[in-house]
């Protein structure tokens, strides 16, 4: 079964960096993924998609202190100079051959 | 750039029926697949139907059969009608885009604003 896997809370301090990660469940370790950031009252922003490989894609005006990598079945969203902001839900998705789509629980960034 | 507009968001009774609508501008939104995806209260996201480009549905389990996904593309607009609605699909719903043309699988690269439903006696 396709499952993304994301720690529910992450902390870092204001202008410091952050990795956040995103497990794939076993067996589906090839897949790519997406990073969307979720602000309260807000809708949803693609940040980026990140393959296998390590390679991404970022979405428009998205800043480049964003920036996304892999390892095995690990997927990474990394900011760096965090600022205030950056505070939000950040959500990782993929999506599977039968025509279906799985986000990860999300993590909940905290800027100190 | 692409920009989309959800509308319908209302308080309905539980069994009742409503329907969301999804208003595009700023892409040639006939090639691409659309979906919604709604946040419960306090939840993630949810991942709900999606449409292909020429108007073929996939529906999440929690909402087959119940939920029947559309698309007009000569007016750049994408609906969702919710019938037999329960408390548990109370949620803000989002309209979204599939970030490749012609593809039905992929990232969601363009997202509304936002409709809420209030499923409630």
């Amino acid at each position: 079964q396709l499952v993304l896997t994301q720690s529910p809370s992450a902390s870092a301090s204001l202008g410091a960096s952050v990795k956040l990660t995103c497990t794939l469940s076993s067996g589906h370790t090839r897949y790519a993924i997406a990073w969307h950031q979720k602000q309260p009252e807000k809708g949803p922003r693609f940040l980026m998609k990140v393959n296998s490989d390590g390679s991404h894609n970022k979405g428009d005006g998205v800043p480049d202190r964003f920036s996304g990598s892999s390892s095995g079945a690990e997927r990474y969203l990394t900011i760096s100079s965090l600022q205030s902001e950056d505070e939000a839900d950040y959500y990782c998705q993929t999506w599977s051959t039968d025509v279906s789509w799985i986000f990860g629980g999300g993590t909940k960034l905290t800027v100190l | 750039e692409g920009q989309l507009l959800e509308s319908g968001g209302a308080l309905v009774q539980p069994g009742g029926s409503l329907r969301l609508s999804c208003a595009a501008s700023g892409f040639t939104f006939g090639s691409y697949a659309m979906s919604w995806v709604r946040q419960a209260p306090g939840k993630g996201l949810e991942w709900v139907a999606t449409v292909s480009p020429t108007g073929r549905a996939s529906y999440a389990d929690s909402v087959k059969g119940r939920f029947t996904i559309s698309r007009d593309n000569s007016k750049n607009s994408m609906s969702v009608h919710m019938n037999s609605l329960r408390a548990e699909d109370t949620a803000v719903y989002y309209c979204a885009k599939v970030l490749e043309q012609w593809l039905v699988q992929g990232a969601f690269d363009i997202w509304g604003q936002g409709t809420m439903v209030t499923v409630a006696s």
